[in-house]
């Protein structure tokens, strides 16, 4: 949907390296959430972010982190790569704490070969 | 444990045809029920949302029901367009932080 901005639309990287998304909300939303899409499947919850602080976390390694920032974009950060994480990796803006009104970017095609 | 399931996994319909999708949940507490339609490599793009005490929706050519207690909904495409191709995802919120997925229906829609 428009409004929800992500970067980079695709990338490619090895094992073991680190990778950084980002995701900009539409303006006027205060939360953010991350969800996997392996390829087939259903997207997996990751993290939500409410007013900079972590609200929620889905069942991922350590390896996966985020943050969001004062102006409500946040980042998605996975360290040491596996191919597994190859996937499609969705950023949702909330209009409102109650779940209500998500919106999401068209996503980040993550590639680990 | 909370689940969302779709039925048909896969659908394919000629061009003008109507089609049903069926999802089945078991989120509980319930707080509302999205349909998506994702195409592929892309977000999902929001259809319809319904709460508890709504029963139907419609968007253009997509109507969506909802029966609460049976805890089933289904989403009718009405005169199917090429562009109705795509994945078509049934979404639960309890009231948790996070959205349960369904697996999707893939829709081809043939000419």
């Amino acid at each position: 949907d428009a409004g929800v901005t992500q970067s980079p639309t695709h990338l490619i990287k090895t094992r073991g390296q680190h990778v950084t998304l980002r995701c900009s909300p539409i303006s006027g939303h205060k939360s953010v959430s991350w969800y996997q899409q392996v390829l087939g499947q259903g997207p997996q919850f990751i993290f939500q972010y409410y007013e900079k602080e972590e609200r929620g976390r889905g069942n991922f390694p350590d390896r996966f982190s985020a943050r969001q920032f004062p102006n409500y974009s946040s980042e998605l950060n996975v360290n040491a790569l596996l191919l597994g994480d190859s996937a499609l990796y969705l950023c949702a803006s909330i209009r409102s704490w109650q779940n209500y009104g998500y919106t999401f970017g068209s996503g980040t095609r993550l590639t680990v070969v | 444990k909370n689940q969302v399931e779709q039925s048909p996994q896969s659908l394919i319909i000629l061009e003008g045809k109507n089609c049903t999708l069926q999802c089945n949940y078991t989120v509980s507490p319930f707080s509302n029920l999205r349909w998506y339609k994702q195409d592929t490599g892309r977000g999902p793009v929001s259809l319809t949302i319904m709460t508890f005490s709504e029963n139907t929706k419609s968007n253009g050519r997509y109507t969506a029901t909802l029966d609460a207690d049976t805890k089933q909904s289904s989403l009718h495409i009405t005169a199917s367009q090429l562009s109705d191709s795509a994945s078509y995802i049934c979404v639960v919120s309890g009231n948790t932080d996070k959205l349960i997925f369904g697996t999707g229906t893939r829709l081809q829609v043939f000419p």
